[in-house]
């Protein structure tokens, strides 16, 4: 199974601030990957899929990069509406959540 | 509107069965892979099953193999989740989720509400 981590397990931001998120495969996933947004009681939305493909209506401060083992999703500006807590999934090998980063109001 | 609807959750004593469905509609549901995700209480997101659109291929997690069937009716638009030999873990929200695929790339692009299952005495 391939194991996938996030880092950090919480980010303090401020409204208009840049977030940086992070997620490391145990093994190499090509480009598989997607990321996920999730508030409090609402299902998760896809955001990313392809590492770095927007999904559609996602705005485009929003932005996610790398490949192989190494991947980030970038938050450009920080909305209200960003605070939540983010996954990233690899499809490469069946399909693996990491345990998420939760972005908080600084 | 695209949307996926589940039920079928509730309160299960362990070692009981409960069977989950998922209603989907906006969509030609039989054209896509469908799979079912959970999600302990305060906790992340757990793959559980997938179904191809035919429904001839299937997977489970290892968490599940052997207690859990996934099928779909495509005339009917649904998905579903029999669900045996609950244990105490499988406490957690149920979604349902399209997979869609992008030339080589795929990811759940459609998620229903969930619905909340809870193994306990």
């Amino acid at each position: 199974e391939i194991v996938m981590t996030q880092s950090p397990a919480t980010l303090s931001v401020s409204p208009g601030e840049r977030a940086t998120l992070s997620c490391r495969a145990s093994q190499s996933v090509s480009s598989n990957l997607a990321w996920y947004q999730q508030k409090p009681g609402q299902a998760p939305r896809l955001l990313i899929y392809g590492a770095s493909t927007r999904a559609t209506g996602i705005p485009a401060r929003f932005s996610g990069s790398g490949s192989g083992t190494e991947f980030t999703l970038t938050i450009s500006s920080l909305q209200s509406e960003d605070f939540a807590v983010y996954y990233c999934q690899q499809y490469n090998n069946w399909w693996t959540f990491g345990q998420g980063t939760k972005v908080e109001i600084k | 509107e695209v949307q996926l609807v589940e039920s079928g959750g509730g309160l299960v004593q362990p070692g009981g069965s409960l069977r989950l469905s998922c209603a989907a509609s906006g969509f030609t549901f039989s054209s896509y892979e469908m799979n079912w995700v959970r999600q302990a209480p305060g906790k992340g997101l757990e793959w559980v099953s997938y179904i191809s659109s035919s429904g001839s291929t299937i997977y489970y997690a290892d968490s599940v193999k052997g207690r859990f069937t996934i099928s779909r009716d495509n005339a009917k638009n649904s998905l579903y989740l029999q669900m045996n030999s609950l244990r105490a873990e499988d406490t957690a929200v149920y979604y349902c989720a399209r997979e869609r695929v992008w030339e080589q790339w795929d990811a759940f692009d459609i998620w229903g509400q969930g619905t909340m299952v809870t193994v306990s005495s």
